[in-house]
Formats: structure tokens, sequence, C-alpha cells
């Protein structure tokens, strides 16, 4: 069955380092990928999305491409701040015309510190 | 955007009670929601899909009786979880499908049984 994978947390950095939370995917047909992210007690944000080979998504200084060939859609951002940590989930949708349920990866905690 | 809403946001009851957490699309219609629920530190897992008007569909494990769920609107989902132990506690979150779009999700009930 479909499925994603990212790499093991927790990540910690210093303010202003760069960010990478790799990810990949298994899926039988071609889906859509998500990242969301989920602050300290609350529920789920989408970040960012990409529907097809090499979309890029972004939002908030976040990243990330849809890479077919690598089945990767791995997460940047040039600069973290304090108000970045988080818990960061990637994520896919196998359904094109119309969104289906979401399958989660595991998560990556990230802590920034000032 | 769209906006699902979760009510209560945290509740604590007796083993052996029932409680009934609701998960409310507030500015679309949504044929279909998914129930996820997250243990700590730990990824989403879907636990069911409720559609309109038809009975829900469980994932693998899931016990249907135990976690009811009645989508009797198009704008109201609710998951029941009858006969509570402390091995329910976890953190329940929904999300609503709109269509041509991607999932929203609620903010997320914290249940504490004790």
């Amino acid at each position: 069955g479909d499925s994603v994978t990212q790499m093991e947390g927790p990540v910690t950095l210093s303010e202003e380092a760069f960010l990478t939370i790799n990810c990949t995917y298994t899926a039988t047909g071609y889906p859509s990928l998500f990242w969301y992210v989920q602050y300290p007690g609350e529920g789920l944000q989408l970040l960012l999305k990409a529907t097809k080979a090499d979309d890029k998504g972004s939002n908030k200084g976040f990243e990330a491409t849809y890479r077919k060939e690598t089945t990767s859609f791995h997460l940047e951002k040039g600069s973290v701040q304090v108000s970045d940590s988080a818990v960061y989930f990637c994520a896919l949708s196998e359904t094109k015309t119309s969104y289906d349920k979401v399958i989660f990866g595991p998560g990556t905690s990230l802590s920034v510190i000032p | 955007g769209a906006v699902v809403s979760q009510h209560p946001s945290w509740v604590i009851c007796k083993s052996g009670t029932s409680v009934k957490i609701e998960c409310r699309s507030l500015d679309f219609q949504a044929t279909t929601m998914f129930w996820y629920r997250q243990f700590p530190k730990q990824s989403l897992m879907l636990m069911a899909t409720s559609n309109e008007g038809s009975k829900a569909t469980y994932e693998q494990g899931v016990e249907k009786d135990k976690f009811l769920i009645n989508h009797a609107s198009l704008t109201l989902s609710t998951l029941t979880v009858t006969s509570a132990h402390p091995e329910d506690s976890s953190f329940y979150i929904c999300s609503a499908i709109r269509t041509g779009t991607e999932a929203f999700f609620g903010q997320g009930t914290r249940l504490t049984v004790v």
C-alpha cells in the first residue's frame, strides 16, 4: 500500500540555520504530495502542496519539489526561526481528480533555539 | 481557506462512559470526512472514512462498535467513543474534503479517560 517515510527526529537547529527534512513516498498511482505542520497543542495546518512532477510548493519561506524520479518531496527552508518549532508531517493523497484520505509520514519534530 | 471545527477541544471522562466528538465544516459542504487518531509523539493514523448518508468505512483494526461514526448532514460528522477506557486516551482529528481541493483539518480533540 501507499506509504510515506520521513527522516527521524527530533531535529534541533539554531535560529537562521538551513533546514532540510527528507521525505520519500511509495504509491501505486500518481499522488498529490503535502507538508503539514502541527504546532504544540494544535491541529494540522497545510504548509504546502504539489500535485505533479517538478511542481514546487512554497509557503512562509518553506519549499518542496515533487521529484517523481526519486519519489521524494524534501522540505527546505533557508533560515529557520524560533516560531518554526513544530512537528512537520509529509503526506500524500492518491486520488487526482478529487482528494481522498491522506496518508501521513511519522512526523519530524523541529526545535529551533535562539 | 475552508474551516473545519471540532468540538470539544479537550474532554476528560470516566472509564466506562461514552464521549461524542463533533466535526463541522463551517463554510462548505463535505460529503466525505475522515477521522484520525494520534498517539503522543506519533503520526496520525486513519481510523475511518465518514460518508454522508451512509455507513462509515473503517480501517483494518479499528473497532466499529467502539468508535461509532455518524455523518448525518453535509456539514457534520460525529465520532462517539463508547465505553471509553484509558487506552482510548488520544488526540482525535477530523478532516473534511471540499470538492476539488485538499483536505481541511480540524484543530483536534484531546480525550483523556480516567
